[in-house]
């Protein structure tokens, strides 16, 4: 497959172990965040999604954070298994099913 | 119906061609995307549609750029005069409605100018 990012900061952890994946945001007024997953060779995939006037959603095996007063936005994943491995990537947008602004990326390893 | 899907997958031009891309969203979807991924960066937005509707275009989609979506269904893309620059993939996402933050994508038609 094709590699989404070379020069990606990653995060390398063991299978079984909690990932966080974090990400900081400049736009004050956005009204949703979103976590996407991209896999080598793949379009993005819709992980989970959080309305500014809330603090965590959770998934399954994932929870979104989201602190706007320091505007950070973090992705936790629970007993990390290797087809976590990807790239991971936040997002913002105003209003729900506009453009998305997506954040740099994360590069995810999972060891097994 | 399996998902977006994007035609071609791999695109290698000269420079000074012009080449189109396209877009078949899933079939409900009302709201199409276009975005444009370099190595190691996010998708960038490019411009959107709702059915036939182009509801907004980014300060990156120069005159060079086109993109219709003349039936509300499938989208083409098309850039002309391609620059090296212009290299990138090229992904197309829809979504169901206004009001859901769950963008599908395609898995992107890479572009090569020479």
């Amino acid at each position: 497959g094709e590699s989404v990012g070379l020069h990606l900061p990653t995060l390398s952890v063991q299978e079984g172990d909690n990932s966080i994946i974090n990400c900081a945001y400049s736009n004050s007024a956005s009204d949703y965040f979103i976590w996407y997953k991209q896999e080598s060779g793949k379009g993005p995939q819709f992980i989970i999604d959080i309305r500014s006037n809330m603090d965590k959603r959770q998934g399954q095996r994932v929870t979104v954070l989201l602190n706007k007063t320091v505007k950070h936005l973090s992705l936790q994943i629970a007993a990390t298994q290797p087809g976590d491995s990807a790239v991971y990537f936040c997002a913002e947008t105003f209003n729900a099913g506009n453009m998305l602004t997506f954040g740099g990326g994360t590069r995810l390893m999972v060891k097994p | 119906d399996t998902g977006v899907s994007q035609d071609p997958r791999h695109k290698i031009t000269k420079r000074g061609q012009n080449v189109t891309f396209r877009c078949d969203p899933i079939s409900e979807h009302n709201r199409l995307y276009w975005y444009r991924q370099t190595l190691g960066q996010g998708p960038e937005f490019l411009t959107y549609f709702q059915n036939e509707a182009q509801l907004e275009k980014s300060r990156l989609l120069s005159d060079r750029f086109s993109a219709e979506r003349p039936k509300g269904s499938f989208s083409t893309l098309e850039i002309q005069r391609t620059e090296q620059g212009d290299s990138a993939m090229y992904l197309c996402a829809s979504s169901l409605a206004h009001s859901d933050n769950e963008q599908f994508f395609g898995p992107g038609t890479r572009l090569t100018v020479l």
